[in-house]
């Protein structure tokens, strides 16, 4: 089976900051990475598929790079919805396996 | 617009069954791969299980695999999670998703709101 790992496991940030999430593969996933930002109390949504393509309706400020097994998550000049946590997820093969989760705070 | 709308969730002993569904809306539903996803309380996200468009393919996470049964009944635009044998750790926030395009392996793109399984005696 395919470990995720994220980190860090809580990124502390400001309104405006550019941060970056990190998750590695345990083997190669080739692009089958995906994103997900979940809201307290929400379901996730989509953020990025593919390593790098934006999912519907999600702003140009969240960008995905990575191929095999480090991919990363970036998030140029943070909103305040963007205080989540967030979820990278191999979907390459099964059992579809998500990374720890990444909780971003406000500093 | 797509919707996703579980059902089923409650209270129960352990040892005992519950069965989820999930009534779909807005796509053709027997095109697409369907699966469960699971969060325990305070916990990250966990894949329970996939199954196709025709339920050609279907995959278990270890953790259910021989306790749980995901079926689907593309005539009532439905999706079910039997789950017997429940134990503790069964005790999640269940999410009926679906997947992006009608190819297999896709990423999550539509999530329902969830249904709540507690397992508690």
């Amino acid at each position: 089976d395919i470990q995720m790992t994220q980190s860090p496991s809580t990124l502390s940030a400001s309104v405006g900051d550019r941060v970056t999430i990190t998750c590695r593969a345990s083997q190669t996933i080739h692009s089958g990475l995906a994103w997900y930002r979940q809201r307290p109390g929400k379901a996730p949504n989509l953020v990025i598929f593919k390593a790098s393509t934006l999912g519907s309706g999600v702003p140009s400020r969240f960008s995905g790079s990575g191929s095999g097994t480090e991919f990363t998550l970036t998030i140029s000049g943070l909103q305040p919805d963007d205080f989540a946590t967030y979820y990278c997820q191999q979907y390459n093969v099964y059992p579809y396996s998500f990374g720890q989760g990444t909780q971003l705070e406000i500093k | 617009d797509v919707q996703l709308v579980e059902s089923g969730g409650g209270l129960v002993k352990p040892g005992r069954s519950l069965r989820l569904s999930c009534a779909v809306s807005g796509f053709t539903f027997s095109t697409y791969t369907m699966n469960w996803v699971r969060q325990a309380p305070g916990k990250g996200l966990e894949w329970v299980s996939s199954i196709s468009g025709r339920s050609s393919y279907i995959y278990y996470a270890d953790s259910v695999r021989g306790r749980f049964t995901i079926t689907r009944d593309n005539a009532r635009n439905s999706l079910f999670l039997q789950m017997d044998n429940l134990r503790a750790e069964d005790t999640a926030i269940y999410y009926c998703v679906r997947e992006d395009t009608a190819v297999l392996k896709q990423a999550f793109a539509y999530w329902g709101q969830g249904t709540r399984v507690i397992v508690s005696s």
